[in-house]
């Protein structure tokens, strides 16, 4: 019964192509996160969903479109994937908006290569 | 938001106390920190978290002193299973603003 899931654990692809990633958390969670982490091991917030509607939004290149169906998913599309998009994705979820203080449960990752 | 740095690495012994301190000059009032442990090919998992002063929890405590420029991350008597990477998160009350730490790689030896 995990609690955070992602879908694949690791994906290997060609520069050019177009990926997604899937995120599901059945915590009954209001809010999820879209994370990268570099092979420096930084961790960078990317995207985050409240119920379906996005609340933050970084500095990203636009090829980065996340997507959330219902609250219990987000997932992750990637298009014209580059080399510098090889990273680690975690998808995380908390029962409210980081702004209440609230606990993030993070999922096992996406491990995306780009050769 | 409060540029957030950590020491890279440290290394430790079984048994031994170990204080992981994080530095945010920039903190705002509002404000409050949280600490990550991340294993291997893991998610980063919650430790504790605290707003200021001291935060004791069964597995850490957190040490935040009056200017809140810092924040220690206190383990007692680590064993093996401590090595991990250890990472504070700034984020910001009644906003949706935050920021990890760079993350400190711990090693515990026996």
């Amino acid at each position: 019964d995990t609690a955070v899931s992602q879908t694949p654990k690791y994906l290997v692809t060609q520069m050019g192509n177009d990926k997604s990633i899937k995120c599901e958390q059945n915590l009954g969670h209001d809010t999820m996160y879209w994370y990268k982490q570099d092979s420096k091991k930084f961790l960078k917030i990317m995207f985050s969903y409240n119920n379906k509607e996005l609340i933050i939004n970084e500095t990203v290149p636009n090829r980065f479109s996340p997507k959330s169906p219902d609250k219990a998913h987000l997932n992750l599309h990637i298009n014209s994937l580059e080399l510098g998009d090889s990273a680690v994705y975690f998808c995380a979820s908390s029962r409210f908006r980081a702004r209440e203080q609230e606990t993030q449960y993070f999922g096992p990752g996406t491990r995306l290569l780009v050769l | 938001l409060a540029k957030t740095t950590q020491p890279i690495s440290m290394d430790s012994y079984e048994g031994q106390e170990v204080n992981i301190t994080c530095s945010h000059n920039n903190i705002a009032t509002n404000d409050y920190i949280t600490w990550y442990q991340q294993f291997p090919s893991q998610g980063p998992r919650f430790i504790i978290q605290g707003y200021k002063t001291k935060v004791t929890n069964e597995v850490a405590s957190l040490f935040i002193p009056a200017d809140r420029k810092s924040s220690t991350l206190s383990l007692p008597r680590v064993s093996l299973s401590d090595t991990a990477v250890y990472y504070c998160l700034v984020a910001r009350v009644n906003t949706d603003k935050l920021i990890f730490g760079t993350g400190t790689r711990l090693q515990v030896f026996p």
